[in-house]
């Protein structure tokens, strides 16, 4: 099973550049996030999806953009790449909020230089 | 605002040796959850504590859950190199909608030969 697959694996990025971290399961989830990483630190909440059309905004999601127009992708969308975006991405799912657990990808690294 | 608290950041042990690792979190929560992270890799899922009281251990780890302290912790029994990670905790901010974690800043664990 592929689960939850991420690409890039890692990207650097000139500052004003924009790009698209592409996030894709194959398990029928309803309930899509994007997680960014900065070092030594938890993870904190960017965008989520309820569903395909629906989307929502986390705890830091100045700075991006994101779209569900099916059930199994879910990108984001870097617009203007600044330094402080420099950060691991890491996209995630489950089927609803009852799931116990969250299936991660296995993350972006990207450098905003 | 939900905070989750994690210490201590930094744990160094002796193999063979026993520890714990706090998370408190500021305001109510049913569901509590452990992850682990090696160096350069996603998350994976240790521990989901549903109710107050939940205990669950595998292997050397075992984790519990007080809500009314809204306390949990993580303990190592006789640790191997092996268990050496970054070991984050995370609480579930039910919002109506979804699951919106939110992640402790990480309990890094070096476990000494």
């Amino acid at each position: 099973n592929a689960g939850v697959t991420q690409t890039p694996k890692f990207r650097i990025l000139k500052i004003g550049q924009s790009m698209t971290l592409q996030c894709t399961q194959d398990m029928n989830h309803n309930y899509m996030y994007w997680y960014r990483q900065d070092p030594g630190m938890g993870l904190k909440l960017i965008y989520y999806s309820v569903g395909a059309g629906i989307t929502d905004k986390g705890e830091v999601p100045n700075g991006y953009n994101v779209s569900r127009s099916t059930t199994e992708d879910f990108p984001l969308r870097l617009e203007l790449a600044a330094p402080s975006q420099t950060s691991v991405y890491f996209c995630a799912s489950s089927y609803s909020y009852l799931d116990e657990k969250l299936f991660f990808g296995s993350g972006t690294q990207l450098s905003v230089l | 605002e939900l905070k989750v608290e994690q210490n201590p950041l930094f744990l160094s042990m002796q193999e063979g040796k026993n520890y714990t690792i706090y998370c408190n979190y500021s305001t109510t929560s049913d569901r509590l959850y452990w992850y682990r992270q090696d160096p350069g890799k996603s998350l994976e899922s240790l521990f989901v504590l549903l109710s107050n009281g939940a205990v669950k251990q595998e292997g050397r780890l075992m984790a519990s859950l007080d809500t009314k302290a809204r306390l949990s912790t993580l303990h190592i029994t006789a640790a191997v190199h092996d268990l050496s990670a970054t070991y984050f905790c995370a609480v579930d901010s039910w919002n109506g909608a979804t699951n919106k974690l939110i992640f402790g800043t990480g309990t890094l664990l070096a476990v000494q030969p």
